[in-house]
């Protein structure tokens, strides 16, 4: 198992609700990463933060709000979400941004159902 | 565009055999590759990172890095039925902190 956690790990929301998806890291690492899993695609990077500042938003629909509160957790939170927004959630982190050879791990993810 | 390529697969594999998985990038500039492994219903583990060219290894993996022919490989000795996964290829292109994931390999080792 890798030093991040994340919780839940399964979510089925309407999609008039709000829910939070929280990841919280133990390694001491400076840096935490958003990624969605869907079916037959590459993950894709959704949001970066160093140091409790977001780095990257990388095009993502404004119903996705993240918050970094320190450089150990991270959250996720969800609004009026669409069917399409069914996935793997998966949190990363890494020992920071700026070295050549900062190797994520990952959390074991949030399985979302929009409904 | 930057983009990784991987075989969808399954590649299957009879037990003890030797498995073969490669990806090719397209930014020629790319410094750092990492290969995860990624069982059905969880996330991906980090089994592999390498940074220069030839072969890396760690108990049964090898990984193998090309920078001028841009590919990367992963070698599986005695594959057992448990590396039974899919395996992400990813890349980090020079200059960039954003990792370029594959689609993956779907590896099946038969008993």
């Amino acid at each position: 198992e890798t030093g991040v956690t994340q919780t839940p790990r399964h979510l089925v929301m309407g999609m008039t609700n709000k829910k939070s998806l929280k990841c919280e890291q133990h390694l001491g690492h400076n840096a935490m990463y958003w990624y969605k899993q869907s079916a037959k695609k590459p993950l894709e990077l959704m949001f970066v933060y160093s140091l409790e500042e977001r780095v990257e938003n990388n095009s993502v629909p404004s119903r996705f709000s993240p918050e970094c509160p320190n450089s150990s957790h991270l959250f996720l939170h969800l609004h009026t979400l669409q069917p399409e927004d069914s996935a793997l959630y998966l949190c990363a982190s890494s020992q920071d941004l700026t070295t050549s050879a900062y190797e994520q791990y990952f959390g074991p993810g949030t399985r979302l159902t929009v409904t | 565009q930057k983009e990784v390529e991987q075989n969808s697969g399954p590649l299957s594999v009879p037990e003890g055999a030797i498995a073969s998985l490669n990806c090719t990038y397209s930014d020629r500039g790319s410094q750092s590759f990492f290969w995860y492994r990624q069982y059905s219903g969880k996330s991906p583990e980090l089994i592999m990172s390498i940074y220069s060219n030839g072969d890396k290894e760690d108990g049964r993996f090898t990984a193998q890095l090309n920078k001028a022919s841009q590919y990367v490989s992963l070698l599986i000795r005695d594959s057992q039925p448990s590396d039974s996964a899919t395996y992400l290829c990813a890349v980090l292109p020079s200059g960039t902190y954003k990792y370029i994931f594959g689609t993956g390999t779907r590896l099946k080792v038969l008993a």
